[in-house]
């Protein structure tokens, strides 16, 4: 089945730009998401990209998609300590049935 | 915005015991599902709903589970026998289609079975 895999931590100075990255193992994946989990809180959408796309960009996110290895960044422009939480990326082969990776811890430092 | 709401947030129940998760999905969405992470492990899929009948589930979904849409609004996932190793946050979600739409979580419960 599918696997999803992310680095577990990242940290960050504020104002920097944050990348945190992700590969998935089923090419047939048709959409990709970002989450970002806060603490006791629940899993907010951020962004998604159809897989015949490879690049979406929304304010300060910039989604990267390169297929071909089957990787998947997420840039944050000027991070700010608001950032601060973790992030899922999961990937769906259609049906909506997600696969999560375990999610990257982004802390964020002054 | 609205958004899918979760209730109770925080459930602690004895071992055998039975369980109802509650959920209320977004009100034009018509496919639900539940999701669960046990602490320290990847956010795992459990089921889908469309049309009041499941429409996939995965091997953890076993007959212990079962997932209920008793009127229009809510959305619940009942264990019939709790375990130890129920013990997870248990997360529902909506969307508006099955294929092409993202899926819209609520904050989830945290179940713990003493």
């Amino acid at each position: 089945g599918e696997d999803v895999e992310q680095s577990l931590f990242l940290s960050v100075r504020e104002g920097d730009s944050s990348v945190i990255n992700c590969t998935y193992t089923d090419s047939s994946s048709t959409y990709l998401y970002w989450y970002k989990q806060e603490p006791g809180a629940g899993l907010q959408l951020l962004t998604y990209i159809f897989s015949n796309m490879d690049m979406k960009q929304d304010q300060r996110l910039t989604v990267l998609l390169n297929k071909k290895d089957k990787h998947l960044s997420l840039r944050i422009a000027d991070t700010q300590t608001g950032d601060s939480a973790i992030y899922f990326c999961a990937a769906s082969g259609g049906g909506n049935k997600l696969t999560f990776g375990t999610g990257t811890q982004l802390k964020v430092e002054l | 915005e609205p958004e899918v709401t979760q209730t109770p947030s925080h459930q602690v129940t004895q071992m055998g015991q039975e369980v109802i998760l509650r959920c209320v999905p977004i009100s034009n969405h018509l496919y639900f599902y539940w999701y669960r992470q046990i602490l320290g492990q990847k956010v795992e899929f459990l089921v889908s709903f469309y049309n009041n009948e499941i429409s996939e589930k995965s091997e953890i979904f076993d007959d212990q589970f079962s997932v209920e849409r008793p009127d229009g609004s809510n959305f619940t996932l009942k264990i019939r026998s709790t375990k130890l190793e129920d013990s997870a946050m248990y997360f529902c979600a909506s969307s508006t289609d099955r294929g092409d739409s993202p899926l819209h979580f609520g904050n989830g419960t945290r179940l713990t079975v003493t």
